[in-house]
């Protein structure tokens, strides 16, 4: 089973729209929870860190569910700029706080 | 800002050679990682390292050895390059101890064996 699943998608949807992403983890030890954002052939850039009581940064907003042991990401009033791919992220710390877990990725494409 | 920075974006080498990839980060983290991403496989590890000299194999070390001999330089060597390594290959660190501390990228370099 892996660590971290998430949704591939595609998610096509149009300007303006709220779209929503889950990810899924197996490890109840994880502490640490990101989501990242990747455009098409460059490197993943930190998007925000996922909080145990929710955070939000203008647009978007993070989810973390201890007890159900999923993360999610809800972008709202939708904008072409965020086409990309969302990675899911998790640590699950340790000593040396270096194992990161990835998911696969979930691509949206906002439509004009 | 954190900066990673990689030595080349692109990268063209043949089967057989010996292939070189550094990467420094400028923000004295100890953990530093070396990843491939091919598509629809996502992110593989490929080697870590938490300390200078030291080093911990990945999901997929075969074909590949890394060096780290300072702190902010994590080197990722191909032995003998190989068509199945044509890749993106992304550099990362992370401070010690990481709770709540992401990971920062370098911008990737793409490796094309021939």
């Amino acid at each position: 089973r892996k660590e971290v699943e998430q949704d591939p998608g595609p998610f096509n949807v149009p300007e303006g729209a709220t779209v929503a992403f889950n990810c899924t983890y197996s490890n109840s030890a994880s502490q640490s929870f990101f989501w990242y954002r990747q455009d098409c052939r460059k490197e993943p850039k930190l998007l925000m860190s996922v909080y145990s009581s929710g955070n939000e940064d203008g647009r978007f907003t993070a989810q973390l569910n201890r007890a159900s042991q999923y993360i999610s990401l809800l972008i709202r009033d939708s904008k072409l700029s965020d086409s990309a791919t969302y990675l899911c992220v998790v640590n699950i710390g340790g000593n040396t706080g270096n194992q990161f877990y990835f998911g696969t990725g979930t691509s949206l494409t906002v439509i004009p | 800002d954190v900066k990673v920075t990689q030595s080349s974006r692109y990268l063209v080498k043949r089967t057989g050679e010996k292939v070189f990839l550094e990467c420094v980060q400028d923000m004295d983290h100890e953990n530093m990682f070396w990843y491939r991403q091919d598509p629809g496989l996502g992110l593989r590890l490929i080697y870590f390292s938490y300390d200078v000299k030291m080093k911990e194999k990945g999901d997929i070390p075969e074909g590949y050895s890394v060096s780290r001999e300072k702190k902010e330089r994590f080197s990722l060597i191909l032995e003998s390059a190989s068509t199945n390594q044509t890749s993106m290959y992304l550099c990362a660190s992370s401070p010690f101890g990481g709770m709540g501390q992401p990971q920062h990228f370098g911008d990737g370099t793409r490796l094309s064996i021939l």
